[in-house]
Parts: C-alpha cells; structure tokens; sequence
C-alpha cells in the first residue's frame, strides 16, 4: 500500500509557459503533500507544504505565486511551475502523508517530474 | 547549516567491503528515517526508527538509532553495485511536525 503517482516523469517546455505536476495518492487519502525541488547530487529541499482544502504554506523565499500549488482532493495536489525560466530546470518531487501520528513513520515518495525549460 | 549532518558526503567502494554512514545532529528527534534514491526517482522508504538505542535490520543493511535520539547509523555489509545510490536520512524533531533532509550520501559500489 501508499502507493504516489506523480506525472509526468519529465517534461520540456519553453521558457514563459506553464507547466502543472500532478502528484496522486492511489490508496490512501493524503491529508497532507509536500513538494520538494532537488537540483543535481542534491539532498531535497522542501518548497511548501500542501493541506487539503486550505492554502500551502511555503517556505521562505518560495515564491507562492511562481509556484502554484493546489490541493483540491485528499488524492491529489497539483505544482504549477508558472511562466517557467530556464533556472526553474530541476527535479520536482512530492511525497504523501496520511498525518496524524503517521507523520514519524516516513513519507512515501512520487517518482518525480524532470523539468527542463529551454 | 544543517540540522542533519550526513557524513561521508561521497563514497566509493569495492563490492563485498563494508560501510557506515552516520546522520548526527545536536537536536532531539521522534524519529529519523533512511530513504534511498536512486537516478531519477523519488527517494524509497527503508525504514524509520523511534526508540532510542533501536537497531533494526533489513537484510544486509543495518539501522542503529542513537540512545539520546540525536544520531542514526547505516551500516552495510558486503556492499553490492545495487546498493549504489544516494542514502537520505531524514527525521522530525520531538515537538516539530516538519521533516528535515540531511544533505545524503552518495554511495557507488564497484563490481
């Protein structure tokens, strides 16, 4: 079980687009969801944090507006990468909490989204 | 600086020889755990420690959580090239919701 779908695994995109990750619980419903950037042999950085139903809570120097984050099901929350430019290139990452006094026992990881804009 | 200290940052060994990587930190954690990650893919769960002075075993992969709760060890035995990858330790301090990733360690065993 907790199984974390996140798509797409990777995608290219010009440089003033927007792109939108999706990262989905299959099995659980996911109280919480967390969206870390990594860049190249890099530990995770955590970007904000995703609560059902009510606004994410980014961390410092995350711009809310440049990455729009979405929660609108226990099942899925969505990053939108937006008016993306070639340094928002990176390695997207969500993970799934079921919260609650499961929160200490780790979290389960999406497989990740390559961004690269060109 | 970083709340979890990961040490080595790099390793590169022989296949067969064995390993340590230590997650120290100056804080008190409820939990650490070990994640590994490899190319391309979100980290994968190995295990999660709770109780000081808890070691669990999973395989040939050896787990220790320090007494006072502030430090884990990975110990691997008779590393093989699966093993290669980047080994995250990653916990909650007692009190804190939020989890804190050490920097990793970059494993790459040689056949």
């Amino acid at each position: 079980g907790a199984v974390v779908s996140q798509h797409p695994s990777w995608v290219i995109c010009k440089s003033g687009t927007s792109v939108k990750i999706e990262c989905r619980s299959l099995d659980f419903q996911a109280t919480t969801m967390f969206w870390y950037r990594q860049f190249p042999k890099q530990s995770l950085m955590l970007m904000a944090t995703s609560n059902e139903g009510s606004k994410a809570t980014y961390e410092q120097g995350v711009e809310k507006d440049k990455f729009l984050i979405n929660h609108a099901s226990l099942t899925l929350s969505t990053l939108t990468v937006t008016s993306a430019h070639p340094e928002d290139s990176s390695f997207y990452i969500c993970s799934a909490s079921r919260g609650g006094e499961r929160v200490t026992y780790g979290y389960t990881f999406g497989s990740g989204t390559r961004l690269t804009v060109v | 600086t970083q709340l979890l200290e990961q040490s080595p940052q790099f390793l590169s060994i022989q296949e067969g020889e064995n390993l340590t990587v230590y997650c120290n930190s100056s804080s008190v954690f409820s939990s650490l755990q070990w994640y590994r990650q490899e190319p391309g893919e979100g980290p994968v769960l190995l295990v999660t420690v709770v109780t000081g002075g808890e070691v669990k075993k999973l395989k040939r992969l050896t787990f220790q959580f320090g007494d006072a709760r502030k430090d884990s060890s990975l110990h691997i035995t008779a590393a093989q090239p699966g093993d290669t990858g980047l080994y995250l330790c990653a916990g909650v301090r007692t009190g804190g919701f939020k989890t804190i990733f050490g920097a990793g360690t970059r494993l790459f065993v040689k056949a």
